[in-house]
């Protein structure tokens, strides 16, 4: 079955780094554009960065673009988002998603980044 | 950027009964809507894509309509394991959701 483990994340002070994991399992990894969602706590979902099944083509959200930079291995099926330069507004959930023609069918477990001195 | 709005934000009702969400687009987001459940501390689900088809395992109490601007996700008989809040999201240029509707017991 699809499954979308993710980690990394915690406490991380503003202007630090944090490096976000999405292991994927199930399905033919390489095949499909891989997503980033955030949920800031009580607030609803913001899209973050896409990038295609090459990994040649990656897309931001205008609030994240030259801070953060999304990834992947397709020959270790994995998923990643390096996020640098953190600001308080970056506190939330994160969840990496598949992406199935631009809708998203399956969703990791989410894990909470929160920047905080 | 296209703007998705939701109306209302928060909806009391009562199990059994039928509901009804509103999502607007602020430019045309063609039929490429999906509607999302989420409940508290779980990721989303998928509900529905293309505006109007259920996701494999979807009740068939949940469907989608509209097209365009306009887009209506209906549960027509609410069970207990549907108060959630629903999101959609357009796809049709890159990706945006609207800000949720929460579905309340009334």
């Amino acid at each position: 079955q699809v499954r979308l483990v993710q980690s990394g994340g915690g406490v991380v002070q503003p202007g630090r780094s944090v490096r976000l994991s999405c292991a994927a399992s199930g399905f033919p990894f390489s095949n499909y554009v891989m997503q980033w969602v955030r949920q800031a706590p009580g607030k609803g979902l913001e899209w973050v960065a896409a990038i295609y099944s090459d990994g040649n083509n990656k897309y931001y959200a205008d609030s994240v673009e030259g801070r953060f930079t999304i990834s992947r291995d397709n020959s270790k099926n994995t998923l990643s988002l390096q996020m640098n330069s953190l600001r308080g507004e970056d506190t939330a959930i994160y969840y990496c998603a598949r992406d199935v023609a631009g809708y998203f069918d399956f969703w990791g477990q989410g894990t909470l980044v929160t920047v905080s001195s | 950027e296209i703007v998705m709005t939701h109306s209302p934000a928060t909806l009391s009702v009562s199990p059994g009964e039928r509901v009804t969400l509103s999502c607007r687009a602020s430019q045309s987001a063609s039929s490429n809507l999906a509607w999302y459940q989420q409940k508290p501390g779980q990721a989303p689900r998928l509900l529905i894509y293309g505006a109007s088809t259920r996701a494999t395992g979807i009740p068939d109490r949940f469907s989608g309509s509209g097209s365009g601007t306009e887009f209506t996700l209906t549960i027509s008989s609410l069970q207990s394991e549907d108060f959630a809040v629903y999101y959609c999201q357009q796809y049709n240029y890159w990706w945006t959701f609207g800000q949720g509707t929460k579905v309340e017991i009334k």
